[in-house]
């Protein structure tokens, strides 16, 4: 089965502290991963994508075969950081119709000054 | 500026009423999405379509159906509402070249009484 979780509902952290948004997944391919953030009153939009190994508004995620899990890292956390995240598995639907996107519950992030 | 336009943000229904839901984009993308926004659920797709008059069954397409005519609209309807279809729903268009980079409506409040 293709599943995508993310563990925390809610993350709170002090401003300048380390977050981490923890994703695992199961997939019986090879995976392709990617983060989309929701800021307050705004749109759903792509933060990242593991196969580009960038890193977007200071955070990074690095895909872990071995673990299934595609975790979303900051080093030190911004107000403005805080938003809702949700981690997303590229998929094949059965059918043939192509490729779908596999989201995770989500999770909130408070960074608190 | 990329856009995906959604007709209402916040609308309230009866039970039993039948629902319209539209979403325009105006990139000339061939994949449109819908999905159903729940606390800690994520995102769900209901359907989604690759081309004009194409559909395709998501995860959740149960109480709930489709129309796309032209490339620009794709439309999602109750066709009886019930509490349970109470949500956010967003709409999402994509290129099938890409289709994980996916851009998304603001979103439809939907109320069910």
């Amino acid at each position: 089965a293709q599943r995508v979780t993310q563990p925390e509902k809610l993350l709170s952290v002090f401003k300048g502290a380390p977050v981490e948004l923890k994703c695992n997944y199961s997939y019986s391919g090879s995976p392709e991963l990617f983060w989309y953030v929701q800021y307050s009153r705004q749109r759903l939009q792509l933060l990242l994508r593991h196969i580009s190994r960038e890193s977007i508004k200071g955070f990074t995620a690095d895909l872990n075969k071995g673990e299934t899990s595609f975790h979303l890292k900051k080093p030190f956390a911004q107000e403005e950081d805080s938003a809702m995240y949700y981690c997303a598995l590229k998929r094949y639907m059965n059918n043939n119709a192509g490729n779908m996107l596999t989201f995770g519950g989500g999770t909130r992030l408070m960074v608190k000054p | 500026d990329v856009k995906v336009t959604q007709s209402s943000r916040y609308l309230v229904k009866r039970t039993g009423e039948k629902v319209f839901l539209e979403c325009v984009q105006d990139m000339d993308h061939e994949n449109m999405f819908w999905y159903r926004q729940d606390p800690g659920l994520g995102l769900r797709l209901i359907y989604f379509s690759y081309d004009v008059k194409m559909k395709e069954k998501g995860d959740i397409p149960e109480g709930y159906s489709v129309s796309r005519e032209k490339k620009e609209r794709f439309s999602l309807i109750l066709e009886s509402a019930s509490t349970n279809q109470t949500s956010m729903y967003l709409c999402a268009s994509s290129s099938p070249r890409s289709v994980y980079e996916q851009y998304f409506g603001p979103g439809t409040r939907l109320t069910v009484t």
